[in-house]
């Protein structure tokens, strides 16, 4: 069974402070890993698809990477507006050719002026 | 480009009762997936559906069904509603299998 760990569950930041959340997995088979960004009452956003271990990708202030057994997702200076939940997810093949998502639960991230 | 579109937006309904939620997908995707969101669990993944045929489907008890009509837009319909039915339902709209565009979810209280 496909599983998706994400820590810490929550965290608090000084604007400016730079962190990382961890994403770990274990899954028969990945095809890719997801992160998303999900705001109170909205569907969660995608933000990146990782594919190899090695792999790097950024946008603005998050930077994901990639190894065989887990994921980070860093986040470099962040701002209030980067507070939100951010949602990690594998995929992998699930028969008839279908792919499936497994999410971890997530991590809340506050940014504090 | 319109993104994925999920009505009703909020609903209340009360325990026995059933309920039908709708999706359409970003015009061109074919595929349609829905997940069930709740504070305990997460997103959790309740079917697939390509080309009007359900592919996959997560552990869920048979009160949870779905369809997709011809022009890709999907349904989800929960019968007997029970307490623990009460989430954000969310729907996403795939055409490759490679991206996933999420709509922003229908959120289901069931008094």
């Amino acid at each position: 069974e496909d599983q998706v760990t994400q820590s810490p569950e929550a965290l608090r930041l000084q604007e400016g402070e730079s962190s990382s959340l961890n994403c770990s997995y274990t899954v028969s088979g990945l095809r890719g890993l997801f992160w998303y960004r999900q705001d109170p009452g909205k569907g969660p956003e995608f933000l990146f698809t990782l594919y190899s271990a090695g792999e790097e990708k950024e946008k603005e202030r998050l930077k994901a990477t990639l190894t065989k057994k887990e994921s980070f997702l860093h986040i470099t200076a962040p701002k209030p507006e980067d507070s939100a939940t951010y949602l990690c997810a594998v995929q992998a093949y699930s028969g008839a050719g279908s792919y499936q998502l497994t999410f971890g639960k997530g991590t809340k991230l506050s940014v504090i002026p | 480009k319109a993104g994925v579109t999920q009505t009703p937006r909020y609903l209340i309904k009360t325990r026995g009762q059933q309920v039908t939620l709708s999706c359409s997908p970003i015009s061109g995707h074919r595929s349609v997936s829905w997940y069930q969101q709740t504070p305990g669990q997460g997103l959790q993944f309740l079917f697939e559906y390509f080309s009007e045929t359900q592919r996959n489907k997560g552990n869920f008890p048979g009160r949870f069904s779905g369809r997709q009509f011809s022009n890709s837009r999907s349904e989800m319909n929960v019968s007997t509603l029970e307490l623990g039915d009460s989430a954000l339902y969310l729907c996403a709209s795939s055409d490759t299998n490679y991206g996933y565009t999420f709509g922003s979810g229908t959120r289901l209280t069931v008094v």
